[in-house]
């Protein structure tokens, strides 16, 4: 079955960087792009963009231009989202979620990472 | 400020049938599918609908969806305590190019 495991909660320093882990299993991980997707405290869900997961080409939706990456290994299936220069306002739970086949659409859901910015 | 809009909260006792609108414009809901997703307290979103009224296998037929226009529309009939959650509709947008999702409906069963 398909999985999407991410890593855990994070605790960061504003001005931090923070690394996000998106471990796929169950179908093949080329063949599916990836979207990743932030939900504030309290808030609804908001998307970032999504990474070609056979060329690596990362697209960004306007609001996260400049310091959130997304990178991929894809010899262990695996996607990643970096965030760089981390603000108070970046505290959010952040999920990997998959494109589908036949796009543009979003079927299955990481579990969520949370990134806690706190000084 | 979403760019699809969902009323904040629904509620409906148990058994009965409750009504989840997605109001969009011709750029998103008016070109591209609806797709709805289930986020119970704590938990990852599920998706629930795909192409505006396909449920995913596992997805009981209390849960349907239909969309006309520029508007979509998940309907649950027979509601249940394990139903209380937060719902989202999403769609791409092909001006802003980005896929956008509505604020939220959060339903509670009375």
């Amino acid at each position: 079955q398909v999985q999407l495991v991410q890593s855990g909660s994070e605790l960061k320093r504003p001005g931090a960087s923070v690394k996000i882990s998106c471990k796929a299993s169950g179908y093949n991980f080329r063949n599916y792009a990836m979207n990743w997707v932030r939900q504030a405290p309290g808030q609804g869900l908001e998307w970032m963009g999504w990474v070609n997961t056979n060329t690596g080409n990362p697209t960004y939706a306007q609001g996260f231009r400049g310091r959130f990456v997304f990178s991929l290994d894809t010899s262990v299936n695996t996607a990643y989202l970096h965030i760089a220069s981390l603000e108070v306002e970046d505290t959010a739970v952040y999920y990997c979620a998959r494109e589908v086949e036949a796009g543009p659409g979003i079927d299955y859901w990481g579990q969520g990472s949370l990134v806690t910015v706190s000084s | 400020q979403s760019v699809l809009t969902q009323p904040p909260s629904v509620s409906a006792a148990p058994g009965q049938k409750v009504t989840i609108s997605c109001s969009g414009s011709s750029s998103n809901l008016g070109k591209s599918d609806v797709y709805w997703y289930q986020q119970l307290p704590g938990t990852a979103p599920k998706l629930l609908i795909f192409d505006n009224s396909k449920r995913p296998s596992g997805i009981p037929d209390r849960f349907s969806g239909s969309k006309s226009g520029t508007s979509a529309t998940l309907g649950i009939t027979g509601l249940q305590s394990g139903d209380e959650a937060d719902y989202y509709c999403g769609t791409w947008d092909s001006s802003l190019r980005e896929w956008v999702f509505g604020g939220g409906t959060k339903l509670t069963v009375l």
